[in-house]
């Protein structure tokens, strides 16, 4: 089955920047979008098609792709932004597969 | 704005049928297709399915045989049935608003999500 390979935690200094990647066969022919999940809370997506952001997301959140690796950089981190982090796709039968997840510790 | 409310059983003996329901609030229920996600405790998303307004149904290949995703177009609400659970399908269970109909699955992304149902199978 189709996989999306993300590291499983960054940890990152108040202020600093921090890259999450998400590496996929098919991610260069896919969009690939991304999630942030609080502990007990449901997913909120951040990243949409790649680089859009959704109404309310801050510009220091930002996507980019390049070949099968997709990134998610959040930039001057703070402590709210300490959470799960997970990549999504579609393979090419339609099958919705989402990034192993990685934790972000500030 | 969109807003989803789901509820069901939290408590299951294995090999019972897991019964979940969603409502959707506001927006439009036509225009889009209508998934379940599910999350074992610490562990990372699955999708199980999804479904729109005409009951097209997809499901993923790894649960395909045990899953029925049925819609109600009177009420805006979609349900979510899986037979013969084992404890493996112990998870929190989502529901969330996919991809526009008319829209490839390859663009589909999902929001919002509904608040979670942990459902716990246990003998």
């Amino acid at each position: 089955s189709y996989e999306l390979t993300q590291p499983p935690s960054v940890s990152v200094s108040p202020g600093q920047t921090a890259r999450i990647t998400c590496s996929g066969d098919a991610l260069a022919k896919q969009y690939t979008h991304w999630y942030q999940q609080k502990p007990g809370q449901a997913p909120v997506v951040i990243i949409y098609k790649d680089t859009e952001r959704p109404s309310g997301i801050p510009e220091r959140v930002s996507g980019s792709s390049s070949g099968t690796t997709v990134t998610l950089t959040i930039s001057g981190v703070q402590a709210g932004d300490e959470a799960d982090y997970y990549c999504q796709s579609a393979d090419s039968s339609g099958t919705y597969v989402f990034g192993t997840g990685t934790k972000v510790t500030v | 704005q969109v807003q989803l409310q789901q509820w069901g059983a939290g408590l299951l003996k294995p090999s019972e049928t897991l019964s979940l329901t969603c409502a959707v609030y506001g927006g439009s229920f036509s225009g889009y297709y209508w998934s379940w996600i599910r999350q074992p405790p610490g562990k990372g998303l699955e999708w199980i399915g999804e479904i729109n307004h005409s009951g097209s149904t997809n499901y993923n290949p790894s649960l395909k045989s045990r899953v029925t995703i049925s819609v109600d177009t009177s009420k805006n609400q979609f349900s979510l049935k899986l037979s013969s659970v084992t404890a493996a399908d112990t998870a929190v269970y989502y529901c969330a608003r996919g991809r526009q109909k008319g829209i490839a699955a390859r663009r589909g992304w999902f929001d919002p999500w509904g608040q979670g149902t942990l459902v716990t199978v246990s003998s």
